[in-house]
């Protein structure tokens, strides 16, 4: 079974709104990390939070990761039409040195 | 090179043939994984590598699939007698010595897998 699990599947808005997409997760984690997906190919990183900070953020992009509901959330402010995208949330648990990704959370900004 | 390298970026081949894939990481990352995925689906965990420790095999599908990295650099997944449930993107990814627990992975950018 995976790790961790984003939601919603899929996420449309225009350009300018917020998006707003979790992850959740079911074993003790010592980081969590998000990446971002264009057309089915590479991933690309995005942001990493450890399991002792509560909030990061990165130019647009704010993470949040509450440890006691294991789950954290992506916000993407300010949306364009260029973060149209797939994002994985990824974790790996424990002493594992291999991370995890859901199914993730398809983004489409309409201009 | 500046970045993990796949190859070839697509590949079609017949069903009950072999193929090969390749991946070339980040000079110096002593770490690399193999991934799967399919249509819109998340990315399966298929092996990783530890510098010179014995890979971590555990979720390779079944005995059609290997994996060797010569040399500390280089890796190819082997797919033998492929069958159209192998069609998938395989991506490699490759991570400082820290490893993804503490730092980012970098991935290629897949090998496009279609079995007909």
């Amino acid at each position: 079974s995976q790790q961790g699990e984003e939601d919603p599947q899929a996420l449309s808005i225009q350009e300018g709104e917020n998006a707003t997409m979790n992850c959740s997760y079911k074993t003790s984690i010592n980081n969590l990390q998000w990446y971002r997906q264009n057309s089915g190919r590479g991933l690309v990183h995005l942001i990493l939070i450890r399991s002792n900070e509560r909030e990061k953020h990165s130019g647009r992009l704010r993470v949040t990761l509450d440890t006691s509901k294991k789950s954290s959330s992506l916000l993407i402010t300010a949306s364009r039409a260029a973060d149209t995208a797939s994002y994985f949330c990824a974790t790996a648990s424990g002493g594992s040195y291999i991370p995890t990704f859901g199914r993730g959370t398809s983004l489409i900004v309409h201009p | 090179g500046a970045g993990v390298s796949q190859s070839p970026s697509n590949k079609v081949t017949e069903k009950g043939k072999d193929v090969e894939l390749r991946c070339d990481p980040i000079s110096g990352h002593t770490a690399l994984y193999w991934y799967r995925q399919s249509l819109g689906q998340g990315l399966e965990f298929l092996i990783y590598f530890q510098g010179n420790s014995a890979p971590d095999k555990s979720g390779l599908p079944s005995d059609r699939f290997s994996a060797e990295r010569t040399g500390g650099s280089v890796s190819t997944l082997t797919i033998q007698r492929t069958q159209q449930e192998d069609s998938a993107v395989y991506l490699c990814a490759s991570t400082h010595p820290g490893g993804l627990m503490n730092t980012e992975a970098f991935f290629g950018q897949g090998t496009r897998l279609t079995v007909v």
